[in-house]
């Protein structure tokens, strides 16, 4: 089983969508968690960190599920701006260190 | 301006030779990563490190090898070792809150190439 999984889409959405994104994680005791946005031959920049308590920015809302191991990203009133590749990265303790894991990514496409 | 550099941005090689990538932070970061992103994939980690002289592997780091002997900076040699090096290389460091890592800062990446 994959550390962190997330479905690679293409989530296809009209403009004014709400679409949803989840990512799983497989080590319990995974500490902290983001999501990250990739365009198309860049570098990921952050997007938002995860609380436990859940946390809103704008149109976006990050959750966290300790119990099933899941995060999730939420976007409201899709952007044709907000077609991006969507990086779930999870913090891990690895022996004294700490493991920082991507996902996959979910390709998010927005149309007009 | 703070930031993280990478050079070169594009790179070719030929088969069997080593090739060695920069990587250069001011921003005072203890961690600093090294990622590969093949086309169509997400990032896989080679390298880490979170204090200077300390490494660690990472998920693929066989056919790498990487040195920290100052704080500022954490290159990456891509050996003949490599099967497929192929790839796009990205860079990250990040400040250390007690044992947690916080938000990456990643450089433009480096594209290799192998002809």
């Amino acid at each position: 089983r994959k550390e962190v999984e997330q479905d690679p889409g293409p989530f296809n959405v009209p403009e004014g969508a709400t679409v949803a994104f989840n990512c799983t994680y497989s080590n319990s005791a995974s500490q902290s968690f983001f999501w990250y946005r990739q365009d198309c031959r860049k570098e990921p920049k952050l997007l938002m960190s995860v609380y436990s308590s859940g946390n809103e920015d704008g149109r976006f809302t990050a959750q966290l599920n300790r119990a099933s191991q899941y995060i999730s990203l939420l976007i409201r009133d899709s952007k044709l701006s907000d077609s991006a590749t969507y990086l779930c990265v999870v913090n891990e303790r690895s022996g004294g260190y700490q493991k920082v894991t991507f996902g996959i990514g979910t390709k998010l496409q927005v149309i007009p | 301006d703070g930031g993280i550099t990478q050079s070169p941005k594009y790179l070719f090689r030929k088969e069997g030779q080593n090739v060695t990538l920069s990587c250069e932070q001011n921003l005072n970061h203890d961690a600093m990563y090294w990622y590969r992103q093949d086309p169509g994939q997400g990032l896989r980690l080679i390298y880490y490190s979170q204090i200077v002289n300390d490494f660690q592997k990472g998920d693929i780091a066989e056919g790498y090898s990487v040195s920290r002997e100052k704080k500022e900076s954490f290159p990456l040699t891509v050996t003949s070792a490599q099967k497929n090096p192929t790839a796009f290389y990205l860079c990250a460091s990040s400040i250390m809150v007690g044992r947690l890592a916080g938000e990456l800062f990643f450089g433009e990446g480096s594209r290799l190439t192998v002809l």
